[in-house]
Formats: C-alpha cells, sequence, structure tokens
C-alpha cells in the first residue's frame, strides 16, 4: 500500500463550488504539506504543518484552507473554487531532523478541475 | 526572478546519449541541493543531494554544484527510455523553516 495517498485523484468541479482534498500517510511523519503544480511553474507551497497544532501559510494560500484532523491526516479545501484553481494538487510528508537533510515523501496527486 | 530557476524543455536525446540537466539559483545561503524526479501522473521522488561543493555519484547520476556560478548540473550517462520524467532541482530555504524553494523542472524524453 502507498505510503502517502490522496483522494480524489480526479475532480471536476463549478465555478463557486467549495471542495475538499484529504491526504493521509502512514510513515509516521510530522510534517506535511500541500503544493500545486501547474506547467512551466513547478511546485508552489500553499499550506505546511509542522505538527498537528502548527500550520503555516505558503507562497500562494490565499483561496485555500486547511485542516490537520490527526498527525496522518491534512485536507486542503477551496472555499469557493475559481477556474485559476485548476492545477495538479500533491501532498507531501517529511522526515525532517535538525542538521539533516530532509526527504519529502509525495502522493501521486489529485488533478482539479474548475469549470 | 525564482530563486531557482530551470529550463522546463523538453529535451530529448537518443538513447545511450549523455543528457545535462541543469539549474542556477541566486541564494548565496543556499547549502545543499536536490534532485527529485517525477514520472508522469505521479508525484515527485527523490534521486539524489548533494551539498554545495562538488559532486556527488549514483550509478549513472551525477549530481554536481558549482557555488561561484551558482550552477547546479545533473548528468546521466548511458540514457535509457525509463529515464524519461521531469526532472526538478530544489535546496532548502533557511530563512523559511527549510522550506523548499523549487525549480520549475525539464522534462526529459529519452528516444528508443
Amino acid at each position: 500500500d502507498a505510503d502517502v495517498t490522496q483522494t480524489p485523484r480526479n475532480r471536476i468541479t463549478k465555478t463557486g463550488k467549495r471542495i475538499m482534498l484529504e491526504c493521509s500517510q502512514t510513515k509516521g511523519h510530522d510534517r506535511m504539506y500541500w503544493y500545486r503544480q501547474d506547467p512551466g511553474l513547478g511546485l508552489r507551497l500553499i499550506y505546511y504543518s509542522f505538527d498537528v497544532k502548527d500550520i503555516n501559510k505558503g507562497e500562494i494560500s490565499d483561496g485555500y484552507s486547511v485542516s490537520r484532523q490527526a498527525q496522518a491526516k491534512f485536507s486542503l479545501s477551496l472555499e469557493s473554487a475559481i477556474p485559476n484553481q485548476t492545477a495538479l494538487y500533491f501532498c507531501a510528508t517529511s522526515d525532517f531532523v535538525a542538521g539533516a537533510t530532509e526527504t519529502q515523501y509525495f502522493g501521486p496527486g489529485t488533478r482539479l478541475l474548475v469549470l | 526572478q525564482k530563486e531557482v530557476e530551470q529550463d522546463p524543455g523538453p529535451l530529448s536525446v537518443p538513447e545511450g546519449a549523455i543528457v545535462s540537466l541543469n539549474c542556477t539559483y541566486s541564494n548565496s545561503a543556499f547549502q545543499y541541493f536536490m534532485w527529485y524526479r517525477q514520472y508522469s501522473r505521479k508525484g515527485p521522488e527523490l534521486l539524489m543531494y548533494t551539498y554545495s561543493s562538488g559532486n556527488k555519484e549514483d550509478g549513472r547520476f551525477t549530481a554536481q554544484v558549482d557555488k561561484s556560478s551558482k550552477y547546479i548540473s545533473l548528468f546521466i550517462r548511458d540514457s535509457q527510455p525509463s529515464d524519461s520524467a521531469t526532472y526538478l532541482c530544489a535546496s532548502p530555504h533557511m530563512d523559511s523553516n527549510y522550506q523548499l524553494i523549487w525549480g520549475a523542472g525539464t522534462k526529459l524524453i529519452i528516444k528508443p
């Protein structure tokens, strides 16, 4: 079974709808991230969480919110979806240890289309 | 200007060729660098990392950093069709909770 799972894998929604993307991990990592990926722009950080009580905005948090329900679960919500939020969304976890190299482990992605 | 720049490609080469993938960075504080590989319809996965000087080799892959010119390279020897993927460079930003700063990724196509 995959260590980082995302649901749904594909989603089509309409402008103005609220949607939630979910991420679960079995790696036991404290740190979790949400990214979006757009062609030519690479990965951009939306939100990140260092533990259940620590949530931080990333580079492009406007229009998004998150919830860290447990160490293993981190959800991303689009409160009122708009077409320019059409993108590929990735959840990631990391095994950050101070002074050591961090590796991020990614889920398979959610392809979102906002009409 | 992005702190890590990468040509999105695509870069198309014949099987067996030596591939050179490159990134430039602007922040002198970056101390180590990572290369992630992303296959189509998959999430990125760490390929290798290197510190801010010299080369690191892992099988057919060599990562190189030139700190004086702020240039990062990934070389692939004896390239295979299975190497076809998008390659992303990244570096942790120590002033931002070590968040990874990503290049845009270069799409590599190895033609059989």
